[in-house]
């Protein structure tokens, strides 16, 4: 079946630096794909919209200026946390759908920041 | 602005028994979905409740959708402690679109 990959599963950085995460849709094409973050035992919140080959949707509340996000093929798009901040340090999952029924989910991504 | 409401939020059930998960939600939806995740793991699909009256089952879990009241359950059967996990249900924001929004989700333990 169709799978969406994500890339880190865990990152640990220092306050301040970026961090990078990736999500591929390994054999079907996204021409949009989502974000959700996850603080522990709550749930999830979708924080942007990345729509290949044009600018992501963000979510009210969500700074795009912090959340960069990158969406350069079918399949592909990349979340980058800038200047990352302890207060950011979440579970990230990504999805994309292969059609509205049948939506797949990273294996998320836990971010700690120090 | 679509909300989606779980109860109970804690479930803690001794196997073998019977309950039924509640989600509700606040604005007129075409997809409803129902979700598994294991601690420190992501989302397992279960379900998609796309209409009026579906009914889906799988193993010992069944989920339902009356659009009519916003409301959709997931029944669980004879519980086992594999069952063990935090369920949580979705509604679609649009039609024909992808964004979800999620329930708090209910957190489920099924002591032997």
């Amino acid at each position: 079946g169709a799978v969406v990959s994500q890339h880190p599963s865990r990152v640990i950085c220092k306050s301040g630096t970026s961090v990078k995460i990736e999500c591929r849709s390994l054999d079907f094409q996204a021409t949009t794909m989502f974000w959700y973050r996850q603080f522990p035992k709550q749930s999830l919140m979708l924080m942007a919209t990345s729509n290949e080959g044009s600018k992501a949707t963000y979510e009210q509340g969500v700074e795009k200026d912090k959340f960069l996000i990158n969406h350069a093929s079918l399949t592909l798009s990349t979340l980058t946390v800038t200047s990352a901040h302890p207060e950011d340090s979440s579970f990230y999952i990504c999805s994309a759908g292969q059609t509205n029924e049948k939506l797949f989910f990273g294996s998320g991504t836990q971010l700690s920041v120090l | 602005e679509l909300k989606v409401e779980q109860n109970p939020l804690f479930l803690s059930m001794q196997e073998g028994k019977n309950y039924t998960i509640y989600c509700n939600y606040s604005t007129t939806s075409d997809r409803l979905y129902w979700y598994r995740q294991d601690p420190g793991k992501s989302l397992e699909s279960l379900f998609v409740l796309l209409s009026n009256g579906a009914v889906k089952q799988e193993g010992r879990l069944m989920a339902s959708l009356d659009t009519k009241a916003r409301l959709s359950t997931l029944h669980i059967t004879a519980a086992v402690h594999d069952l063990s996990a935090t369920y949580f249900c979705a509604v679609a924001r649009e039609a024909s679109g992808s964004r979800l929004t999620f329930g708090e989700g209910t957190q489920l333990t099924v002591n032997p």
